[in-house]
């Protein structure tokens, strides 16, 4: 079974930039979660698609969307990009069967660097 | 609100020493998911275990344990005879319970270790 996928694995761009992201979920997981990671304030969580429904938020500014596509699969796309946006972004799905209990299976994540 | 700590950023231990890593988690809910995930260097986190805020029995899996105390709010995982391959950041974590049905898990600051030969 194929894990979860994500693209591109790198990038790098510069401020003002936009930048969209890609997860393909295992097959059969309709929850898609994307999650920030940095040096200095670690795992931050962004949001949750399923359904395609936006279900819940992370404090994040305006600038950081989603969605997710009817077969699951998920983008999230930075606007205006920042020097603090220069993260890990790591895509993690779920079969959400069980409310509170999810395992997440992550990807290996796209490591964005802003110039 | 919920909050996972993990007060030891950084360990190193030597080969085939044992190792504990702590986590203490904050949460009003009365039932609540913890976990523990493992990133390698390679970056992708991988599930270790899931324990439930009713289930207070320690486990045991091969070289790994761990140790849910609720009245204490720790969570702490054990590794004995640590392996060069054990390296790796180590994130504790919290899950709201069935009062949602999404998912949103709180993760804390993580514990890099290393193991050295």
């Amino acid at each position: 079974k194929a894990g979860v996928t994500q693209t591109p694995r790198y990038l790098i761009k510069t401020r003002g930039q936009q930048v969209t992201l890609s997860c393909s979920p295992i097959s059969g997981h309709r929850s898609v979660s994307w999650y920030q990671q940095t040096p200095g304030q670690g795992l931050q969580f962004l949001f949750e698609y399923f359904s395609e429904t936006q279900r819940n938020k992370g404090n994040f500014p305006g600038r950081f969307s989603g969605r997710q596509f009817s077969n699951s699969r998920s983008e999230m796309n930075v606007s205006t990009l920042e020097l603090g946006d220069s993260a890990l972004y790591l895509c993690a799905s779920s079969s959400n069967l069980y409310s509170g209990a999810n395992v997440l299976t992550f990807g290996a994540g796209s490591r964005l660097t802003v110039l | 609100a919920q909050k996972v700590t993990q007060a030891q950023t950084e360990i190193s231990v030597v080969e085939k020493e044992d190792v504990t890593l702590d986590c203490v988690y904050e949460t009003r809910d009365t039932t609540y998911y913890l976990f523990w995930y493992k990133q390698p260097p390679s970056g992708e986190l991988v599930f270790l275990i899931r324990r439930n805020s009713f289930d207070e029995q320690n486990e045991i899996s091969g070289r790994y344990s761990w140790n849910f105390q609720k009245s204490t709010s720790s969570f702490n995982f054990t590794i004995t005879a640590s392996q060069v391959v054990d390296s790796a950041v180590y994130f504790c974590a919290l899950s709201e319970s069935e009062k949602t049905s999404y998912d949103k898990v709180i993760f804390g600051p993580g514990t890099s270790l290393s193991v050295i030969p």
